[in-house]
């Protein structure tokens, strides 16, 4: 079956530009997470969707960064004022189970290129 | 100090050898463990996925957990050129009852496996 799709896969904005990024989970999957790549940070969690809500937005690492999740499927991840510390992949990740049951294999995107000039 | 430690390597070995992997970490609420293998500008693929302390098998790939050492490994027999990527540990915890799935990665080994 198809896996977790993200869109674009490159792109590249100017400083002080916002951008959206889309994610598209595995069909059926209710949870669904945004984690950010970077060469120095490594993999950092961002923020937890379950459904259309998000309890955990622990890592979003300022106001400038916001998410949503309609329907139970489709994320945005939409940064505003961009700056050049956003560069970094932007990885989004679904799994079937809930938080509540404890098991949370997640399966991940191709992950979308942010470039900030 | 991180709450997960992985050698960032590069580990270079050849064909055929035996490799190890490994990360300890500090968090004692963590109980999923799971290895991820990433290739180059591609999102991470699970490998394994473990709970608690003990050994899993899938194929080529052996993972083992000691909850007591806070130390987890990831065994790769008979590497072939194609294992050559990233390897990730990830965990995940439960506090206060809930667990949200929450991933902590450690830094990744990059290994290469040559003819």
């Amino acid at each position: 079956g198809a896996g977790v799709s993200q869109s674009p896969s490159n792109k590249v904005t100017e400083k002080g530009k916002d951008v959206e990024l889309r994610c598209d989970p595995i069909s059926g999957h209710t949870a669904l997470y945004w984690y950010r790549q970077s060469l120095g940070q490594g993999l950092e969690f961002l923020i937890y969707f379950q459904g259309n809500s998000a309890p955990d937005k622990s890592g979003l690492p300022s106001d400038r960064f916001s998410a949503e999740r309609t329907g139970g499927s489709v994320s945005t991840l939409t940064i505003q004022r961009t700056q050049q510390e956003d560069s970094a992949v932007y990885l989004c990740a679904s799994s079937l189970q809930s938080g509540t049951s404890g098991r949370h294999e997640q399966y991940f995107g191709p992950g979308t290129r942010l470039t900030v000039t | 100090q991180k709450e997960v430690e992985q050698d960032p390597g590069p580990l270079s070995v050849p064909e055929g050898a035996i490799v190890s992997l490994n990360c300890t970490y500090s968090n004692s609420a963590f109980q999923y463990f799971m290895w991820y293998r990433q290739y180059s500008r591609k999102g991470p693929e699970l490998l394994m996925y473990t709970y608690s302390s003990g050994n899993k098998e899938d194929g080529r790939f052996t993972a083992q957990v000691d909850k007591s050492s806070k130390y987890i490994s990831l065994f790769i027999r008979d590497s072939q050129p194609s294992d050559s990527a990233t390897y990730l540990c990830a965990m995940s915890g439960i506090v206060g009852g809930t667990s949200y799935g929450k991933l902590t990665f450690g830094q990744g080994t990059i290994l290469t496996v040559h003819p």
